[in-house]
């Protein structure tokens, strides 16, 4: 199973909105809406920021949503805040005959 | 509150197996499905594989198929991930993850703290 599509690297000023995106086929992000997304400081573990495509998780900033068109899912962050600047990276479900996930490659996010 | 806390760095010799452990606290351990993801230096997420703590079924990223164990106690709400075979290029930090939904969406909202796990001669 091929790791889905990420930009490596986004920008944007604070106060400003950006999109990261993931790109994958019709045997996973096509398919299924089970995508979420995680947020990852270095020397972290990963923390879940949206589930299920566009579920935010108790806790996780409204500045923070998720969508998803085709075989193409968003992470869309509004109102950039330092504090954002992290790695993120998406996951999908990707079984057909068995239960199997995958992540993208990851995207960098620079707060200016 | 929820906690999933790991086992020890490890040092392993090529060819050698390594057994990552994660106990579980603060919740119904039989209750969520148990995944394994791991990073090597500097390098993205990877999805290895899932336990279900209740009945011990397993699922397996079709790369580790043949390497990977996954098992479980649940008198001690203890998971565990083994890897057998090593090869330098599995060097990379060991996470355990819950799933937090029923049945299985991978939406981990629990991470360990990770085991990071070096293979050289």
């Amino acid at each position: 199973q091929s790791a889905l599509t990420q930009p490596a690297s986004v920008s944007g000023s604070p106060g400003q909105s950006i999109t990261i995106s993931c790109t994958g086929t019709s045997s996973d992000v096509g398919s299924y809406n089970l995508v979420s997304w995680y947020q990852q400081h270095p020397g972290k573990a990963p923390k879940l920021m949206i589930y299920e495509v566009s579920k935010r998780p108790s806790g996780v900033s409204n500045r923070f949503s998720g969508s998803k068109s085709g075989n193409t899912a968003s992470l869309t962050i509004s109102g950039l805040q330092a504090e954002d600047e992290a790695d993120y990276y998406c996951c999908s479900y990707a079984g057909s005959s068995t239960f199997e996930g995958v992540f993208g490659g990851g995207t960098k996010l620079t707060v200016l | 509150q929820v906690q999933l806390v790991q086992s020890g760095a490890e040092v392993k010799k090529p060819g050698a197996s390594v057994k990552v452990s994660c106990k579980a606290s603060g919740y119904t351990f039989t209750g969520y499905y148990m995944h394994w993801v791991r990073q090597a230096p500097g390098q993205g997420l990877e999805w290895m594989g899932r336990i279900n703590p209740n009945s011990g079924g397993t699922n397996y990223a079709q790369k580790f198929q043949g390497r990977v164990t996954m098992t479980r106690d649940t008198s001690i709400s203890t998971a565990y991930m083994e890897l057998s075979r090593l090869r330098s290029d599995d060097t990379a930090v060991y996470y355990c993850a819950r799933d937090q939904s029923y049945g299985g969406s991978l939406s981990f909202d629990y991470w360990g703290q990770g085991t990071l796990v070096t293979v050289s001669s």
